[in-house]
């Protein structure tokens, strides 16, 4: 699996988007793209994953570049819940091991 | 949505102790599990692929003897903590994968099990 890397730590005021960005330039084409997050003392949850299109859920929204080495994971409202581990892995499927790497903490902040 | 669940939620035991970490798919069917720990201000660490009906897969560096792991049926996974010492005290989360369509599978994983050696 291709190796991402994100920022260590990042702050985003309450009720404002939060952009959490994703490098992935190893990024083979049958990989996705793969968002989780872990908020403290819980299990990771799953976000949103894509391949080559932007993805939209109830959660959030995935804008993958178009030569797919990087992509954002934007959070349109961000409330104080939000806050937790932004986690971005490259892998061919979910079916297949999760390797986390350090992730993004997310602060939002009131 | 799917739900995978842990018993129990958080456990303390004696130094020199077996501990049993169970994990449930409640509903769904799972042939692979995946077992993790995470020590504080550290990222998950992935411990062992759990097959059901056949051995743990170990990654490098986890002593398959210490960590036992039984994939008894398709919607349970346990994972023994054998002569557990004060350093296994961990944050220990088990995934497991749900066919979402096509080639596709999403990987949820459980609330986590704290255990404390004393």
């Amino acid at each position: 699996d291709a190796k991402t890397t994100q920022p260590t730590s990042m702050d985003c005021a309450e009720g404002r988007a939060a952009n959490l960005p994703c490098n992935h330039s190893t990024i083979s084409g049958n990989e996705y793209v793969y968002w989780y997050r872990q908020i403290h003392s819980q299990g990771p949850q799953y976000i949103i994953h894509g391949l080559k299109n932007n993805e939209t859920n109830e959660m959030a929204s995935l804008i993958i570049t178009e030569d797919r080495k990087s992509s954002t994971l934007i959070l349109p409202h961000a409330t104080l819940r939000d806050t937790a581990v932004y986690y971005c892995i490259a892998m061919k499927t979910s079916y297949d091991k999760v390797i986390f790497g350090p992730g993004t903490s997310l602060s939002v902040i009131p | 949505g799917a739900v995978v669940s842990q018993h129990p939620s958080r456990v303390i035991c004696k130094s020199g102790t077996s501990v049993k970490i169970e994990c449930r798919s409640l509903d769904f069917q799972a042939t692979t599990m995946f077992w993790y720990r995470q020590f504080p201000k550290q990222s998950l660490m992935l411990m062992a692929t759990s097959n059901e009906g056949s051995k743990a897969t170990y990654e490098q560096g986890v002593e398959k003897d210490k960590f036992l792991i039984n994939h008894a049926s398709l919607t349970l996974s346990t994972l023994t903590v054998t002569s557990a010492h004060p350093e296994d005290s961990s944050f220990y989360i088990c995934s497991a994968s749900r066919p979402r369509g096509g080639s596709t599978y999403e990987q949820y994983f459980g609330p986590g099990t704290r255990l404390t050696v004393t």
